[in-house]
């Protein structure tokens, strides 16, 4: 019973890149949600998804971020033209309903921006 | 907004002896009240969870109490022990939104 995967576990970018963070929920769950983790911080919630729907992007800058997850295939966190306050880790969650269920997390993204 | 808060920000026990972690949080429509643990360069691992409908709830060396009148909610680890050295976070969620709001975090250290 695979958990949430996500890849690549560590990306490197120049500023000005475009950066792309994959994730796959357990299986059985249709439900993903993004967190970002700045060093030594906490984290902070980015977007909510469904398939081919975005529920929440509260979180989310409003700019040079978006995000997906496509009837087949994994969600996806899209960061173009990163600059260096990009830098962190980035978590996927997925849980089987919508609110006040366990949300199991993957391994993360960590994006280095130089 | 939205906010949680969690103190105390660093917590050093000796081993076999208790800790507390205390969250506060502002939604009154919060009714899912995750613990997580964070290793160093790890993903965050659920340990408990408690739900509004509940007052307090036990595994093993682990308990968590919430109080919805004070918006208040609390992890506590019983005989500590070195693995439990880490970082813990609170978070609260409501059913409308999903989403988790994570308190700050607590580097507990545990000296054995």
């Amino acid at each position: 019973n695979a958990g949430v995967m996500q890849n690549p576990r560590h990306l490197v970018r120049r500023r000005g890149q475009e950066a792309r963070l994959r994730c796959s929920p357990m299986k059985g769950h249709s439900h993903v949600y993004w967190y970002r983790q700045l060093p030594e911080e906490g984290l902070k919630f980015m977007v909510y998804l469904q398939k081919e729907n975005i529920i929440d992007e509260s979180g989310m800058p409003k700019e040079r971020f978006s995000a997906e997850f496509p009837k087949e295939g994994p969600s996806i966190l899209r960061i173009q033209q990163v600059v260096r306050g990009d830098s962190a880790a980035y978590f996927c969650a997925s849980s089987q309903v919508q609110g006040g269920y366990e949300q199991y997390f993957g391994p993360g993204t960590r994006l280095t921006v130089t | 907004g939205e906010n949680v808060e969690q103190h105390p920000s660093t917590l050093s026990v000796q081993e076999g002896d208790s800790a507390v972690i205390k969250c506060t949080y502002s939604d009154s429509a919060s009714n899912y009240f995750p613990w997580y643990k964070q290793e160093l360069g790890k993903r965050p691992q659920l340990i408990i969870d408690i739900r509004s409908n509940v007052g307090e709830k036990k595994d093993q060396r682990i308990a968590v109490t919430l109080n919805k009148t004070a918006k208040h909610f609390s992890l506590h680890i019983t005989e500590t022990q070195p693995e439990d050295s880490a970082v813990y976070f609170c978070a609260a969620s409501s059913s409308n939104t999903g989403k988790l709001i994570f308190g700050q975090g607590t580097t507990l250290q545990v000296k054995p």
